[in-house]
Parts: C-alpha cells; sequence; structure tokens
C-alpha cells in the first residue's frame, strides 16, 4: 500500500526536551513538507524539501530542524526553543519537480502535547 | 503577505441540499488550487483540485474557478451527514513553487 507514516500518532514532550517525529513515503514523491495546525487554525508550513539533501524553512521554522537524507524519509525535530510545541503536526508529499500540477498528500498526523 | 481566505462557518444545511463552500485569494499569480476535507482530530483529505477557470465535477463534488475575480468554490450536491467536516481551501503558485497555502477551512454541519 503506497502512503504516508507519521509516527508517533501521539507524542508528550516535556519542557525542556527535543522530540523527532517520524514521516516516511513509498509513494516515489519528489517533494515532503510539514505544517502545523492548531486548533480553528489553517496549516502553517515549517520546512519542505523538494529534493534530498536539500530543505528550505517555510513560515514558522523557527524551534524546529529537520533532514532529508533519503528520498523516503523527512524527519522533524521539535527542539526546546521551540515555545509553545503543543500542536497537531502533519508531513504531506507531493509529486512533481518542474511540474506546477501536482497534489499533496498527508500522513495521518501526529499530536504532540507539552507535559 | 499572499492570503486565503474562508468563512469559518459553521455553515449549517439540511440533508439533500447543497452546500456552497467558498475561498477567495489574493496572489495573482496562483494557479493550482485544491479542497481539503478535515474531519476532527484527522489529517486533511484531497478532494477536489481545479487548475483552469470554470468547473470540475466529480460525483457530488463540484469545484469552481475564477481566476479574475480570484474566487474558487466547491459544491456539494445531495449532502450527506456524512459530508459533516471542515473544508481548507488551499492555493499554490505557479510552476517551481512547491508551497501551498491554506485557508483556515469552513466547519460544515449536515443536520439529518
Amino acid at each position: 500500500d503506497g502512503g504516508i507514516t507519521q509516527s508517533p500518532k501521539y507524542l508528550f514532550r516535556k519542557e525542556g526536551q527535543n522530540v523527532t517525529l517520524s514521516c516516511e513515503q513509498n509513494l516515489n514523491h519528489d517533494a515532503m513538507y510539514w505544517y502545523r495546525q492548531d486548533p480553528g487554525q489553517g496549516l502553517r508550513l515549517i520546512y519542505y524539501s523538494q529534493i534530498v539533501n536539500d530543505f528550505q524553512k517555510g513560515d514558522i521554522a523557527e524551534g524546529y530542524s529537520v533532514s532529508r537524507e533519503k528520498k523516503e524519509s523527512f524527519p522533524l525535530t521539535v527542539t526546546s526553543a521551540q515555545k509553545n510545541p503543543t500542536a497537531f503536526y502533519l508531513c504531506a508529499s507531493s509529486i512533481g519537480y518542474f511540474n506546477s500540477y501536482v497534489e499533496a498528500f498527508f500522513g495521518q498526523g501526529t499530536r504532540l502535547t507539552v507535559v | 503577505q499572499k492570503e486565503v481566505e474562508q468563512n469559518s462557518g459553521p455553515l449549517s444545511v439540511p440533508e439533500g441540499a447543497i452546500a456552497s463552500l467558498n475561498c477567495t485569494y489574493s496572489d495573482r499569480g496562483s494557479q493550482s488550487f485544491f479542497w481539503y476535507r478535515q474531519y476532527s482530530g484527522k489529517s486533511p483529505e484531497l478532494i477536489m483540485s481545479i487548475y483552469s477557470n470554470g468547473d470540475k465535477e466529480d460525483g457530488r463534488f463540484t469545484a469552481q474557478l475564477n481566476k479574475a475575480s480570484q474566487y474558487v468554490s466547491l459544491l456539494i450536491r445531495d449532502s450527506q451527514p456524512s459530508d459533516s467536516a471542515t473544508y481548507l481551501c488551499a492555493v499554490k503558485r505557479g510552476a517551481g513553487s512547491y508551497q501551498l497555502t491554506f485557508g483556515k477551512g469552513t466547519k460544515l454541519s449536515v443536520i439529518p
């Protein structure tokens, strides 16, 4: 089955800890994205990656870091510098490199809570 | 600032009626437009994409695009209680752009 797998589904973080959210896709998509969603809010872009070993900051990158060592994987680390990390984190991917008519598909999300 | 605006709702329609969801965008360079459905606590699911002016129909869903007015809409015919969800409008610029900009979503409630 092709798809995007995020893990874990729920994650609890203590103050001052770094945590890493996993995102894996087997769709052979070039581009991958991380979004954050807060209650009643739209999705805000954290980071995106067009190809392996390259990634760009989105609108709210502060306090987050990513890597793209493999085409299939785009993990997100929420660092202690992120002051308000409690949110629903969504990973997405899309095919298409030069084509603008690309559709993005989402994983099932990780709900992060600071305790 | 590139923005996508949606009425947050809730929009309530009786079962069997047509639900009309609207979205406006500010970036005239936008070329791709998407509607996602998001059930409470779940991730967004792509239901429609539209790239050129006019209507695009898929089952009970019709997407309408008017680039001159910078307006995109989603019609849901014969609304069912299972259509109750938040609908997110997403907009993307042209070739070479990978960023989707999302509206905050419209919450739809279909009343049996």
